[in-house]
């Protein structure tokens, strides 16, 4: 079964620009959650998909977006870059939504992650 | 709101010694789940265990055993026999519920740990 897919997996961009990152899930998977890693703030929660619909979203401007198709792929989009925006985007599948119980673990299935440098 | 605080940074031990991570978290949740993730270098994260706060019993996984103390609100992470491969950054996680029907994770800053052969 193949694993979490996150394209690109490096990339480059300047100031002011803008970034679309892609993730297929494990398939079968209908959520979809993205998390910002950087060294100083660890891992932040920057949104969550379910069946095509934005769940849950994190304290992140409204620069930072994303949507989910009907195949659970999902994009997220930064506009403006900043200089602070330089980090390892991860994008995790789950199996299900309801949250963890006796029946779902509640793991998180990772990507490899796309390190974005804002120059 | 929930926090997770993983107080040591970085930490390294001897191949095939025993070594403890902390990890306390705060929430006012009764039920919850607790989780460590592992990231090796370059390499994409994976659940290391998984403890549900119902049970009392500790979770264990092969060479990876948990010590939770729900009233202490802890949950370290006990790897024995270190291999080389275990060289990774160690993150603590809990799950709660964020409204909507949807659970977030949120993590700790992570432990950086060193096999050191």
């Amino acid at each position: 079964k193949a694993g979490v897919t996150q394209t690109p997996r490096y990339l480059i961009k300047t100031r002011g620009q803008q970034v679309t990152l892609s993730c297929s899930p494990i398939s079968g998977h209908r959520s979809v959650s993205w998390y910002q890693q950087t060294p100083g703030q660890g891992l932040q929660f920057l949104f969550e998909y379910f069946s095509e619909t934005q769940r849950n979203k994190g304290n992140f401007p409204g620069r930072f977006s994303g949507r989910q198709f009907s195949n659970s792929r999902s994009e997220m989009n930064v506009s403006t870059l900043e200089l602070g925006d330089s980090a390892l985007y991860l994008c995790a599948s789950s199996l299900v939504a309801g949250g963890p119980s006796t029946t779902n673990t509640g793991e998180l299935f990772f990507g490899e992650g796309s390190r974005l440098t804002v120059l | 709101a929930q926090t997770v605080t993983q107080s040591q940074p970085e930490m390294s031990v001897q191949e095939a010694e025993t070594v403890t991570l902390s990890c306390t978290y705060d929430t006012s949740e009764n039920n919850y789940y607790l989780f460590w993730y592992k990231q090796p270098p370059s390499r994409q994260m994976i659940l290391v265990i998984r403890q549900e706060a119902y049970k009392q019993q500790n979770a264990t996984e092969n060479r990876f055993s948990v010590n939770f103390q729900k009233a202490a609100k802890s949950f370290s992470l006990k790897i024995s026999d270190s291999q080389l491969g275990d060289t990774a950054m160690y993150f603590c996680a809990f799950i709660h519920y964020s409204g909507a029907g949807s659970y977030q994770l949120t993590f700790g800053k992570g432990t950086k740990l060193s096999v050191i052969p």
